[in-house]
């Protein structure tokens, strides 16, 4: 079974602070991505990685940045955190291919006071 | 633009059958997922559609009209354990992107 895991299920922190989230996945995919959900929004894409050192915007990049120096880990930066960005953060892996679905994992509840 | 629409909430008794629908429109399309999701858990793959048809796998089934840009997932034989959200999502074609709907909660009532 594919495992993605991130660093943590709950996070708080200070408005301002940088604000690293970690992903690993556990199955050589090449297409790593981080998502935002919200209720009544959906899940809304922020960035993702088609490969090692490649990333590309997503929907909703502004105020993150991301990192993949190794393809098993995509790590999410939040810059400087602000209250708009309490929300829960999802990161997914896949395989290439058409066919390949989306595989989660548990998920980040950050909270920015 | 794109979006795709979802009922945001459904309600249904165990043992019963329950069609949750997802009309799409997106600039190119490579597939339709379908996700379960539980409260404060992750995702989890139902099912792929990317031609027109149904796909059936034991309890769900999922059909797609490209034409009509329209999907539904049809859980049979309700059981408690099926309350959760079930997320539509598009794959555009030509991209790794992917919109998803706002999810529909489905409740299973004994």
């Amino acid at each position: 079974d594919v495992k993605v895991t991130q660093s943590s299920r709950y996070l708080v922190k200070r408005t301002g602070e940088k604000v690293f989230l970690e992903c690993v996945q556990d199955m050589d995919h090449e297409n790593m991505f981080w998502y935002r959900q919200d209720p009544g929004l959906g899940l809304r894409l922020i960035y993702f990685s088609y490969d090692v050192k490649m990333k590309e915007k997503g929907d909703i990049p502004e105020g993150y940045s991301v990192s993949r120096e190794k393809k098993e880990r995509f790590s999410l930066i939040l810059e400087s955190a602000s209250t708009n960005q309490t929300s829960m953060y999802l990161c997914a892996s896949r395989s290439v291919g058409t066919d390949q679905p989306q595989h989660f994992g548990d998920g980040t509840r950050l909270s920015i006071l | 633009g794109q979006n795709i629409d979802q009922p945001t909430e459904m309600t249904a008794t165990e043992g019963a059958i329950v069609q949750i629908n997802c009309t799409y429109q997106t600039s190119g399309f490579n597939g339709l997922f379908w996700y379960q999701q539980h409260a404060g858990e992750a995702p989890t793959f139902l099912s792929y559609n990317v031609l027109d048809g149904l796909e059936e796998k034991g309890r769900f089934s999922s059909f797609l009209s490209r034409s009509k840009g329209y999907s539904y997932l049809l859980l049979k034989e309700l059981q408690m354990k099926d309350s959760a959200s079930y997320l539509c999502a598009v794959r555009s074609s030509g991209t790794y992107k992917y919109i998803f709907g706002t999810g529909t909660r489905l409740k299973v009532l004994a």
